[in-house]
């Protein structure tokens, strides 16, 4: 079974202009969480998508959004980049027993490491 | 709010030594799920184990354990004969739910020297 896959593995951008990055879940996950990492701050949890619904988000600003697709895809997009926004960005797909909300553990892709210069 | 706290940023031992690795929460929920994750340089974070609020009972697999003491807001992780495979950071996190929203800790690098 295929992991969780995040394209692209690295990414540099200017300060001021904008970035989408793609997540794509386990098969059958439904849940896709979305994570910000970097030295200062450690690990940061941004948003988190369930059957398109954001369900839950972080405390980061309005620059930082995302949305799920109907085949549970995810990207998460950062308008109007700053230098702090350089960072691994980890994404991690759930499977939600049905019915009880329950779920087994998160399973984390490899990251896209951002790099805003 | 929640908080998780790993005093120990760094630790270094010799292979074939045990060690621990601390882990303190905090949280006004009566529910909530602990987790531990192994992060080795490639980035990729796995997921070793995920415990509940209200199972206490300690865990073991392999050369891996888990100390759960709700009475002292602890989730410890132990590691027996240590191996240089074991070398990454390993973060403690909680959530109120059993996916999504996890408050980390700051992780602990550890290094096992041959």
């Amino acid at each position: 079974k295929a992991g969780v896959t995040q394209t692209p593995r690295y990414l540099i951008k200017t300060r001021g202009q904008q970035v989408t990055l793609s997540c794509s879940p386990i098969s059958g996950h439904r849940s896709v969480s979305w994570y910000q990492q970097t030295p200062g701050q450690g690990l940061q949890f941004l948003f988190e998508y369930f059957s398109e619904t954001q369900r839950n988000k972080g405390n980061f600003p309005g620059r930082f959004s995302g949305r799920q697709f109907s085949n549970s895809r995810s990207e998460m997009n950062v308008s109007t980049l700053e230098l702090g926004d350089s960072a691994l960005y980890l994404c991690a797909s759930s499977l939600l027993k049905a019915g009880t909300g329950a779920s087994y553990e998160q399973y984390f892709g490899p990251g896209t490491r951002l790099t805003v210069t | 709010a929640q908080k998780v706290t790993q005093a120990q940023t760094e630790i270094s031992v010799v292979e074939k030594e045990d060690v621990t690795l601390d882990c303190v929460y905090e949280t006004r929920d009566t529910t909530y799920y602990l987790f531990w994750y192994k992060q080795p340089p490639s980035g990729e974070l796995v997921f070793l184990i995920r415990r509940n609020s209200f199972d206490e009972q300690n865990e073991i697999s392999g050369r891996y354990s888990w100390n759960f003491q709700k009475s002292t807001s602890s989730f410890n992780f132990t590691i027996t004969a240590s191996q240089v495979v074991d070398s990454a950071v390993y973060f403690c996190a909680l959530s109120l739910k059993p996916e999504g929203k996890s408050t980390f800790g700051d992780g602990t690098t550890l290094t096992v020297k041959p």
